[in-house]
């Protein structure tokens, strides 16, 4: 089964720009979606598809993929973007969908 | 609005099962998928399987397998999570969350959303 890879903790520092990356195989044949944690909350989407955003998420947010990586990026971060960040897929060989191990975003 | 609402936290012996429910409102129940995801405490998301649309179908993570069975009632638009054979380590936060998809240029993508409050499921004897 597939595999997708975080980096478990990254920082900001306020108003700037970070992005937080998952990398897979399974990537390089379906999309990622990724969803945003904070503490006691449920999983929020943030990103969804080639780059799609639900209604009432930021424009900060953004997504992209390259091969076997998909990529979150925020531009200007909030205090209020402190969050654990999770991406998801399908895995490519069952029908069967995947998270990586979440990373941990600080915003200095 | 979309919404899923889930029942209230379990406390369960070792051993036991738990069923844990998820209603739907606000969309077409008979239109999506739902997924079940779970996370222990101070862990990540794991996800466990889903049910399709009519609920004749499940697919379940190889970890769960034997143990965890899903189910609907599309009377009530409510989804249902049982596991069976409980120990300490399931002790963790139970989420359904509802299946979107799409497919451009040949490539699918697929998203949850939106997920339940979540349930607190606890293994302790």
């Amino acid at each position: 089964s597939s595999e997708l890879t975080q980096d478990p903790t990254v920082s900001v520092a306020l108003g700037q720009t970070v992005r937080i990356t998952c990398q897979g195989d399974s990537l390089r044949s379906f999309y990622a979606s990724w969803y945003q944690q904070k503490p006691g909350q449920a999983p929020l989407l943030v990103i969804y598809g080639k780059n799609n955003r639900p209604s009432g998420i930021p424009d900060r947010f953004s997504g992209s993929s390259s091969g076997n990586t998909a990529s979150l990026t925020i531009t200007g971060a909030q205090a209020e973007d402190e969050a654990d960040y999770y991406c998801n897929s399908r895995d490519s060989s069952v029908y069967h969908w995947v998270f990586g191990g979440g990373t941990k975003l600080t915003v200095l | 609005q979309v919404q899923l609402v889930q029942s209230g936290a379990e406390v369960k012996k070792p051993g036991a099962s738990v069923k844990v429910s998820c209603k739907s409102s606000g969309y077409s129940f008979t239109s999506h998928y739902m997924h079940w995801v779970r996370q222990a405490p101070g862990q990540g998301l794991e996800w466990m399987g889903l049910i399709n649309p009519s609920g004749g179908t499940t697919t379940y993570a190889q970890k769960m397998q034997g143990r965890v069975t899903m189910t609907r009632d599309m009377s009530t638009s409510t989804d249902y999570l049982e596991l069976s054979s409980l120990r300490s380590e399931d002790t963790a936060v139970y989420y359904c969350a509802r299946d979107n998809s799409f497919t451009i240029n040949g490539v699918s993508g697929w998203w949850f959303d939106p997920w339940g409050q979540g349930t607190l499921v606890t293994v302790s004897s």
